[in-house]
């Protein structure tokens, strides 16, 4: 068990660029999560996987934001056309079938100049 | 919609003494998890305890302890016999037991004193 990890770990970009972040979640883990944490606030939730099915996505989730778990394993968060705005750092966890506890990766922090 | 408040931005304690962090919540449903997570300095948030809603017991986990007041909406933890190693941001959590996501409080930062 290697925990959940997230590729990269910093990204600094130009508004207007795209994004893409991925997640590894824990094997075997049915449900992986995306949130968002600003500067001392806690993580507001994105969209949430159970397997290949993309359950609930957050009001937050723009357009310019989509997310996929294509065969049930790792997933993938980007941004499109990026804004000063969407600096902060992105969080993922995941949690076995039935689980109460969420395990979170270390986080992509992105900053957009 | 659920929310979170956690009332303490930042707090302090001695090496060994106890303190307490406040949590509350707002939900009109009745069947919910509660959690505290641990975020340390530069290091990924984990779980440091949980309670089901249904249960009247109070949840303990070695030196940490929860004060659940299920009618009061309240939901504090303590932590007992401090030690560096629990200086940290802490957040409440809130998730209904049909649902997926979690709606966190905005946090506590600990610092425990030597």
């Amino acid at each position: 068990d290697t925990g959940v990890s997230q590729d990269p770990r910093h990204k600094i970009t130009k508004r207007g660029q795209n994004v893409t972040f991925r997640c590894d979640p824990i094997s075997e883990h049915n449900r992986l999560y995306w949130y968002r944490q600003t500067l001392g606030q806690g993580p507001e939730f994105l969209t949430y996987f159970q397997n290949e099915a993309q359950l609930e996505k957050s009001r937050l989730l723009s357009d310019r934001f989509s997310a996929e778990r294509p065969k049930g394993s790792f997933s993938t968060l980007e941004i499109q056309r990026t804004e000063q705005g969407d600096s902060a750092m992105y969080l993922c966890a995941s949690t076995p079938g039935g689980g109460y506890e969420q395990y979170f990766g270390p986080g992509t922090r992105l900053t957009v100049t | 919609a659920q929310t979170v408040t956690q009332s303490q931005p930042e707090m302090s304690v001695q090496e060994a003494e106890t303190v307490t962090l406040s949590c509350t919540y707002d939900t009109s449903e009745n069947n919910y998890y509660l959690f505290w997570y641990k975020q340390p300095p530069s290091r990924q948030m984990i779980l440091v305890i949980r309670q089901e809603a249904y249960k009247q017991q109070n949840a303990t986990e070695n030196r940490f302890s929860v004060n659940f007041q299920k009618a009061a909406k309240s939901f504090s933890l303590k932590i007992s016999d401090s030690q560096l190693g629990d200086t940290a941001m802490y957040f409440c959590a809130f998730r209904l037991t049909n649902a997926g996501k979690s709606t966190f409080g905005d946090g506590t930062t600990l610092t425990v004193k030597p």
